[in-house]
């Protein structure tokens, strides 16, 4: 597609709830990420998936997240056991090999853990 | 943990006025990048220095890079309501991986 694209845009669920995020990057790009961003802050790096090299989890708060990418392409993130403090914007990027190049994010999913 | 840290947390101006943002950060980069980001959605590329640049310009925007400050600082020349939102560095880690680190930002207020 002609942007990276996250599904679903708003997401509401109860606490203790597994939840899965989709992204579906700019097609071509091999470098796939994933932030988070809690209201009125900056972003917290996640993961990051380069080809078909082990995926950067450094990010990862707590051993309930988890994410894989399937076919170089679509990412999915995964929740599991949903706190209140997960409650965030969930942000995908997607760009290609080149250092140089910048990141294509998508629109984010909000989450709200109730 | 933060690489870049923005200054001023918050900027208002009126409309015609420049707008100048800072962003300090701690370890040797490759690049370093700002994004913009309205409403607290997805984030606009913006511009990107090379370590090795000083200054680049794109349309109504210049940014400068010091590297033996470890500092950077992105100027919006003759700033519209439209460029109301939030603006981000993000930096490019001298290192093996390729992830970006963001700033908390500056929130910029551009009054018509």
């Amino acid at each position: 597609g002609a942007g990276v694209s996250q599904s679903p845009s708003n997401k509401v669920t109860e606490k203790g709830k597994d939840v899965e995020l989709r992204c579906d990057p700019i097609s071509g790009h091999t470098a796939l990420y994933w932030y988070r961003q809690s209201l009125g802050q900056g972003l917290e790096f996640l993961i990051y998936f380069q080809g078909n090299s082990a995926p950067d989890k450094s990010g990862l708060p707590s051993d309930r997240f988890s994410a894989e990418r399937t076919g170089g392409s679509v990412s999915t993130l995964t929740i599991q056991r949903t706190q209140q403090e997960d409650s965030a914007v969930y942000l995908c990027a997607s760009s290609a090999r080149d250092r140089g190049a910048g990141y294509t994010f998508g629109s984010g999913t909000r989450l709200t853990v109730v | 943990s933060q690489q870049g840290e923005e200054d001023p947390q918050a900027l208002s101006i009126q409309e015609g006025e420049n707008a100048t943002m800072n962003c300090s950060y701690k370890t040797s980069i490759n690049n370093l990048q700002w994004y913009r980001q309205n409403s607290g959605r997805g984030l606009v590329h913006l511009i990107l220095i090379r370590s090795n640049e000083r200054e680049k310009h794109s349309g109504r925007l210049r940014v400068t890079l010091d590297t033996s400050k470890k500092s950077s600082s992105l100027l919006i020349t003759a700033s519209r309501a439209a460029d109301t939102a939030s603006y981000f560095c993000a930096t490019d880690k001298l290192d093996s991986s390729y992830k970006l680190i963001f700033g908390s930002g500056t929130r910029l207020l551009v009054r018509p």
